[in-house]
């Protein structure tokens, strides 16, 4: 049973347009939702997070946009480049201050900008 | 700052054999992840080390693999012996100590059992 759901599998925009990708969880208890980029030869590494008592999170050409009623969050790459080309992966977690806490992932969006 | 390392960064091997994985966190990290993506789905936990003690090995998948971390430094995957659905992506993450801190991975592991 997959705790986080991601789609689409796959996605092709054009330079300059908007890339979104969506994301739904079951666990009420998550309380922290990040998203991790992944490059060939790489790991992920953490792009951008959010926490559930807020809507939207920005930075730069990257956005969150967060439903807590619908349990579903979504990521937005504005303006896109060919540098964004990547794997993203959704994740969500249960951030216990008195200990670190496991990653459970989405399966993953395969990103290609077209120049 | 050297990231997280991991060793090798490939291994075909045969069904039957064993193979040990090797994660080198960044120095001064308490917490060790293993992690595993099969064909393109969903990166899935394996298990959490806190300096050497397992944590949480609730993602284990069976009995032929044995995780350590002597001295709370590297950490060792072993999978003894290799079936053709062990075949993926393994990727070591390690955090700072205690309270919630960012997860850093490693570039992983790419298994392949023939």
């Amino acid at each position: 049973q997959q705790q986080v759901k991601q789609s689409p599998q796959s996605l092709i925009v054009q330079k300059g347009g908007i890339s979104i990708i969506n994301c739904a969880y079951e666990n009420t208890a998550f309380d922290y939702f990040p998203w991790y980029q992944q490059f060939p030869g790489k790991g992920p590494a953490l792009l951008i997070a959010i926490r559930p008592d807020v809507s939207e999170k920005k930075e730069g050409r990257f956005t969150i946009s967060f439903n807590k009623s619908a349990k579903q969050f979504s990521l937005h790459i504005m303006d896109s480049q060919p540098g964004d080309s990547a794997t993203y992966f959704c994740a969500a977690s249960r951030s216990e201050y008195s200990s670190a806490s496991k990653i459970i992932f989405g399966s993953g969006t395969r990103l290609s900008i077209r120049p | 700052e050297a990231g997280v390392t991991q060793f090798p960064s490939h291994s075909v091997i045969e069904k039957g054999q064993t193979v040990t994985l090797r994660c080198d966190p960044i120095s001064g990290h308490d917490n060790l992840y293993w992690y595993r993506r099969v064909m393109g789905k969903e990166i899935k936990f394996l298990l959490h080390f806190v300096k050497e003690s397992k944590q949480d090995e609730s993602g284990m998948p069976n009995n032929r693999f044995l995780a350590e971390r002597t001295g709370g430094t590297y950490s060792t995957l072993k999978v003894q012996p290799a079936e053709l659905e062990d075949s993926g992506v393994y990727f070591c993450a390690s955090s700072l100590g205690q309270g919630f801190h960012e997860q850093f991975f490693g570039p992983g592991t790419r298994l392949t059992v023939l």
